[in-house]
């Protein structure tokens, strides 16, 4: 079993539509929580922390974090074209390492 | 804030020859950096935890010696990849962490291409 497992796409949403996606971790001690949003031949930008169960917001963008299922999701409200991407789920496990999922292909289409 | 940099963001080199890459932290000190590397189509792999002042911790698989890390200032951390091959070509991005935050800003990589 991977340590982070991320739904394997790719997604396409249409334009202002609620994209979701999804990440799953193996490790149960993990304690923190991060998505990227990485664009073609670019490194990755931070967008989201959770460390708490329940829901994160900020802006558009929606983290919810269920340790009792080891899982964690990303919703992108209003998705734009711009949110076109490869997102990766990161999770820092119980032993300091940041461990990334293989990411998930997103386009929006206008 | 939390403003990462590399230099230089592409690199051509051939084949034995050595490559250095330079990852600093402009707005904050960072304890802690990391260096990953980014093959076509796949995730991010870590290479390397650098530690300000101590030796680097590998991953396993990775050679020490043909990868050499040096974190000698707050700010800055180096990756040297001695004696490149062409199954080296990669692209090597660096993080660093702000202070005991577990929240990683990555650089904006460097590809290196090995002829």
């Amino acid at each position: 079993q991977k340590e982070v497992e991320q739904n394997s796409g790719p997604l396409s949403v249409p334009e202002g539509a609620i994209a979701s996606l999804n990440c799953t971790y193996s490790d149960r001690g993990s304690q923190s929580f991060f998505w990227y949003r990485q664009y073609s031949g670019k490194s990755p930008e931070l967008i989201m922390s959770i460390y708490s169960n329940g829901d994160k917001e900020d802006g558009r963008f929606t983290a919810q974090l269920n340790k009792a299922s080891q899982y964690v999701s990303l919703l992108i409200r209003d998705s734009q074209p711009s949110d076109s991407a490869t997102y990766l789920c990161a999770v820092r496990t119980s032993y300091g390492k940041l461990t990334f999922g293989q990411g998930t292909i997103l386009t929006v289409h206008p | 804030g939390a403003v990462v940099s590399q230099h230089p963001s592409w690199v051509i080199c051939k084949s034995g020859t050595s490559v250095k890459i330079e990852c600093r932290s402009l707005d904050f000190q960072a304890t802690t950096m990391f260096w990953y590397r980014q093959f076509p189509k796949q995730s991010l792999m870590l290479m390397a935890t650098s530690n300000e002042g101590s030796k680097a911790t590998y991953e396993q698989g990775v050679e020490k010696d043909k990868f050499l890390i040096n974190h000698a200032s707050l700010t800055l951390s180096t990756l040297t990849v001695t004696s490149a091959h062409p199954e080296d070509s990669s692209f090597y991005i660096c993080s660093a962490r702000q202070g005991s935050s577990y929240e990683q800003y990555f650089g904006p990589g460097t590809r290196l291409t090995v002829t």
